[in-house]
């Protein structure tokens, strides 16, 4: 069966530090992976997208890479600060016009 | 600034009642979409849209409907509500596939 797992256990790390979530697929050939952050009441807010051919995107703080070999996507946050606390959801892009199929989400606990 | 609006926010209705949650976008995207969070499930489309008068079924689309009649809009109904469809209901747009989706806020929804 189809399948996307992200971290289950919530993420507590210090501040400065970097987090890293992971985010494992089955059953998919996604064109494109996307991350999104969701904090508690609101709507999930995109974060960044990472092609199939492409191994690594950056954006300030963020970083992801795209393993599909290993069929997984890491998603960094350096220097984190406690206004990085949310959960995270990955999304896979499984075919025309941005169908997301989500994972459940990791929560991130930055503590100062 | 364009953004994209769900009403209502918050509802509590009876079961067996219809019910319809509204999302309109003013950005001017094609694809528009409907999903329903619960813990545990993460994100799982209902319905989606690739344009005026088209309709597709996602993954959880029974005792849902949705109508396309302009590009702004798309209602989503509860033809005869069920307690099972309790849940957080977010809307979302996009211009194509490969592109940022927008999220609403939601709209939480109780069925008793």
């Amino acid at each position: 069966s189809q399948k996307i797992e992200q971290n289950s256990e919530a993420l507590n790390i210090q501040e400065g530090k970097t987090a890293t979530l992971t985010c494992n697929y089955t059953n998919y050939s996604p064109a494109y992976l996307q991350w999104y952050r969701q904090d508690p009441g609101r709507g999930p807010v995109f974060l960044l997208l990472i092609r199939e051919n492409e191994k690594e995107k950056r954006k300030e703080r963020l970083k992801v890479t795209f393993d599909t070999t290993l069929k997984q996507s890491l998603f960094h946050i350096t220097a984190s600060q406690p206004a990085d606390s949310a959960t995270y959801l990955c999304a896979l892009d499984i075919g025309y016009g941005n169908k997301l199929v989500f994972g459940a989400g990791t929560i991130l606990r930055v503590k100062s | 600034d364009a953004e994209i609006t769900q009403s209502p926010r918050h509802k509590i209705t009876e079961t067996g009642r219809q019910v319809t949650l509204a999302c309109h976008q003013t950005w001017n995207h094609n694809n528009m979409f409907w999903y329903r969070q619960d813990l545990g499930h993460g994100l799982r489309l209902i319905h989606y849209s690739y344009g005026v008068q088209d309709t597709n079924k996602g993954e959880v689309s029974d005792g849902y409907s949705v109508s396309r009649s302009n590009t702004e809009d798309l209602p989503l109904t509860l033809e005869s509500a069920a307690s099972s469809q309790t849940s957080v209901y977010f809307c979302a747009s996009s211009e194509s596939s490969g592109n940022t989706i927008y999220f609403g806020e939601g709209s939480w929804l109780t069925v008793v």
